[in-house]
């Protein structure tokens, strides 16, 4: 089954310890990116991988790291996460980018992270 | 920047009444335009895109979005709403190179039985 998936989906984790939130599709997608959902705000892209080793800031990219050392998976970084970023996150896959294409994304069920 | 606006933030309606809501964007140059939708406690499903061709677009679920480039608008209608489409609703724009996604705020929709 075509999918994106993302773990873990709930993390409580207290202020400074480091995480990392995976995300990996199936569907040999090359554009990954990583959103941040807050009430209000809508989804707020954090970085997009264009293809390995390929990324870019989107508008949210402060206190994140992403890596993309493999096609499927585009792990999202936080190396010491604050309260602020409660949130939930999405990772998202598209087959390519581009204006000519429009492709659509794919997203991932979410992770809810809570940040003492 | 891009942005992206919805008008409502909360919208509800009885079944069988009919839907728009809208979505305006800031953008000068090309654009690709999205409607997604985020039932309760799921994540986002495409409802509908534009890239080119005829403005008028048809999505799932009898959705359709007309995208008005002198307004900068994108607006998502459907005539006849069902207790099933309550949701949250969001408006997403990317331009010329495609790289960065913008998302609306999103609109509630509550579906009255």
């Amino acid at each position: 089954e075509a999918q994106v998936t993302q773990n873990p989906r709930y993390l409580i984790t207290v202020t400074g310890k480091k995480l990392t939130v995976t995300c990996s599709q199936n569907m040999n997608h090359e554009y990954m990116s990583w959103y941040r959902q807050d009430p209000g705000l809508g989804l707020r892209q954090i970085y997009y991988s264009m293809n390995v080793e390929v990324t870019d800031k989107g508008d949210v990219p402060e206190g994140y790291k992403v890596s993309r050392k493999e096609k499927r998976n585009f792990p999202l970084i936080l190396e010491s996460p604050s309260p602020n970023q409660t949130s939930l996150y999405f990772c998202a896959s598209s087959l390519s980018w581009g204006p000519i294409i429009g492709d659509t994304q794919y997203f991932g069920p979410g992770t809810r992270l809570t940040v003492l | 920047a891009q942005s992206v606006s919805q008008h409502n933030h909360h919208v509800i309606l009885s079944e069988a009444a009919s839907l728009e809501l809208g979505c305006n964007y800031s953008y000068g140059g090309t654009v690709n335009l999205f409607w997604y939708v985020q039932y309760p406690g799921q994540h986002l499903q495409l409802l509908l895109k534009y890239f080119s061709g005829d403005p008028l677009v048809k999505g799932i679920k009898g959705f359709e979005a007309e995208f008005i480039k002198s307004k900068f608008s994108f607006n998502l209608r459907k005539p006849s709403v069902q207790w099933s489409d309550t949701a949250e609703y969001f408006c997403a724009v990317n331009g010329d190179y495609g790289q960065n996604f913008v998302f609306g705020p999103g609109t509630r929709l509550s579906v009255l039985p």
